[in-house]
């Protein structure tokens, strides 16, 4: 079973600009998790979601925002960009993130995305 | 605000060693605790999911002890070896949230 991709792996930008980011899940999960990974912050969690709503979100500002499609698949986009926002970002899927049942999530390897 | 916190942060063992770091959670409304290794480059890969008051996950060289009354796990790895160099996180699930809450890992180098 293949697992969670994320494109691109890696990434550039500048302030100001925006980005998206690609992430597929594993073949049958219908939820998809976004976190982010700064040095000393740890994986902090931007939002998630299941069958195309967004069910959760972190403490992030309104520029980072997301969205799923109907085979899954989510994209999470950042507008104007900040110096703050590199980070690695990471996606992770589950079969149906019940929030009871502590069932297992599955991480992509992550895009890593500078600002300069 | 929920916190998990691991310690210690980073941890140096020698090759062949044993050793273990600890996760702490908030004891109420406990349903779930993960763990998960981090190597470099990888994915975090999950390593154990546990759910019940006293109990003990193994795989291969790798345990974990889960108390859920005053809100610590640990994870016991025993006669390290290189491989097991990784960060290893821990993960607490917010109920009805559908969310993950991180500790911010334990940083574990096997010197050879």
């Amino acid at each position: 079973k293949a697992g969670v991709t994320q494109t691109p792996r890696y990434l550039i930008k500048t302030r100001g600009q925006q980005v998206t980011l690609s992430c597929s899940p594993i073949s049958g999960h219908r939820s998809v998790s976004w976190y982010q990974q700064t040095p000393g912050q740890g994986l902090q969690f931007l939002f998630e979601y299941f069958s195309e709503t967004q069910r959760n979100k972190g403490n992030f500002p309104g520029r980072f925002s997301g969205r799923q499609f109907s085979n899954s698949r989510s994209e999470m986009n950042v507008s104007t960009l900040e110096l703050g926002d590199s980070a690695l970002y990471l996606c992770a899927s589950s079969l149906v993130l019940s929030g009871g049942a502590g069932e297992t999530q599955y991480f992509g390897p992550g895009t890593r995305l500078l600002v300069l | 605000i929920l916190n998990v916190e691991q310690s210690p942060q980073s941890l140096h063992v020698q090759e062949g060693d044993s050793t273990n770091f600890t996760c702490s959670f908030p004891s109420s409304n406990f349903y779930a605790l993960h763990w998960y290794r981090w190597e470099t480059a990888k994915s975090p890969e999950a390593l154990f999911v546990m759910t019940l008051n006293g109990d003990e996950k193994k795989k291969g060289r790798i345990s974990a002890t889960l108390n859920t009354k005053e809100g610590y796990s640990y994870l016991y790895i025993k006669g390290s070896q290189p491989e097991d160099s990784a960060t290893y996180l821990c993960a607490f699930p917010v109920q009805g949230a559908q969310k993950l809450v991180f500790g911010q890992g334990t940083r574990l180098t096997i010197n050879p």
